[in-house]
Formats: C-alpha cells, sequence, structure tokens
C-alpha cells in the first residue's frame, strides 16, 4: 500500500449504530487530520493530530471521537449519528516541521450514509 | 482569520479550450495557497502550491497559478483542456497566523470542471 488509505470506503449506518473509520499512512507523516465533506459546503477541518497528540478540534459534536494510537493510524469513532453527519470523510496526513506550507496527502475518503 | 472564495461553482469548457478557474482569498497574513483536484469517488490530489517563491507557480498536467498579491487572487489555468480534466477542483489557504508547525487548510466552495468533447 502507498499513499494514504481509508475503510471502509462506504458505510451505511442507523442512528443508534457504533462504527469506526480507519485511516493509515504510508508517507512517514506525522501530522493527520480528519475533513468532513458534505454537500454544497467546503471541506471543513475536524481533528488534527501532530505526533499524536489532538491539537485541533473544531467544535465537533462528541458523538464523532478520534484516536491515534500511533503516528501512522487514524480513526474516527461514530455513535448515535445524525441523517446530517451524512457526508464524505477524508483523512489527510503531512510532515510536520514545514509549517503551513507543508502539502496535505489526502486518501479516498469513506462515504457515510445515517439513515 | 483567513478565507477563500472560489467564482462559479461550474464552469463549462470545450476540449482544446482555455481553462481559467478563481480562486480569491483573504487573509491578514501572507497566505500560503493551494490548488487541489478531486475526481469522481476519490479524495484530494494537490495540483501546485504557492509557499511565498516564484508568483507563478506550475503544477501537474499542465496547470499553472499565479498569485497577485494586489489582488488577492490565485487563479488556476490551462492552456488547452482535455477530457480529463473533468473533475472538481479546489483552491484552499493556510498562514502561519496560528504558530503551527504543520497547517491548518481553509478551502473554497470547489468549482466542478466540465469539458465537452
Amino acid at each position: 500500500e502507498t499513499g494514504v488509505t481509508q475503510t471502509p470506503r462506504h458505510l451505511v449506518m442507523g442512528m443508534t449504530n457504533k462504527k469506526s473509520l480507519k485511516c493509515e499512512q504510508h508517507l512517514g507523516h506525522n501530522a493527520m487530520y480528519w475533513y468532513k465533506q458534505s454537500a454544497k459546503k467546503p471541506l471543513e477541518l475536524m481533528f488534527v493530530y501532530n505526533f499524536k497528540e489532538q491539537t485541533e478540534n473544531n467544535s465537533v459534536p462528541s458523538r464523532f471521537s478520534p484516536e491515534c494510537p500511533n503516528s501512522s493510524h487514524l480513526f474516527l469513532h461514530l455513535h448515535t449519528l445524525q441523517p446530517e453527519d451524512s457526508a464524505l470523510y477524508l483523512c489527510a496526513s503531512s510532515q510536520v516541521g514545514g509549517g503551513p506550507q507543508e502539502t496535505q496527502y489526502f486518501g479516498p475518503g469513506t462515504r457515510l450514509l445515517v439513515l | 482569520a483567513q478565507s477563500v472564495t472560489q467564482l462559479g461553482s461550474h464552469v463549462s469548457v470545450s476540449e482544446g479550450a482555455l481553462v481559467l478557474l478563481r480562486c480569491n482569498y483573504s487573509s491578514s497574513v501572507p497566505p500560503y495557497l493551494f490548488w487541489y483536484v478531486q475526481y469522481p469517488n476519490q479524495g484530494l490530489q494537490l495540483l501546485l502550491k504557492y509557499t511565498s517563491a516564484a508568483t507563478l507557480v506550475k503544477g501537474i498536467n499542465g496547470f499553472e497559478a499565479e498569485f497577485k498579491k494586489s489582488e488577492t487572487s490565485f487563479h488556476l489555468t490551462k492552456p488547452s483542456a482535455h477530457m480529463s480534466d473533468a473533475a472538481e477542483y479546489f483552491c484552499a489557504v493556510s498562514t502561519d497566523a496560528g504558530g503551527t508547525s504543520y497547517g491548518k487548510l481553509t478551502f473554497g466552495q470547489g468549482t466542478i470542471l466540465t469539458v465537452h468533447p
């Protein structure tokens, strides 16, 4: 595997379910990100992890719970979601130290549908 | 605070015609600017980025963009469109304002490019 991978690619869940999204990067990066891409809205940054420590949480509801066990893996745990949470969830990674000009590399995303 | 505005949610061109996708930014400090492309059912791929070196930036697949500080713009162009250019394009900005060692991207709404034969 190369680059940034995400599983599953598609997920349908009920509002009472618990599921997890997984992201893995094979680029040796130390920063990882979760973004939400909804129809007709700009990509929204949800969380940032820098060397496994959460450094950004953009007022994301607690029904989304991120986990970063190491610099290569990032999870997004989902529980009691709402239909408006249906979206494409994108994971990205970047090198740390180069600052805001560092390129972020994106995975293919998980298409989530909440019924 | 930083923001990005992409003028035109849909742009349609003929194959071989000039592609021009518009991006204007707002930032109180010098920006770093990015153009990403998203093909159907795929993630975002970097086309090019401006990092305060040359104002004319060349990217992949024949695309380029020019940073114009006076106009707060970073428009994306390609001299001759190809069918394979059909995709959604996103302009994004990040700055040093947060003092972080990583990027915090703010994206525009995206522009869907359609290429007609």
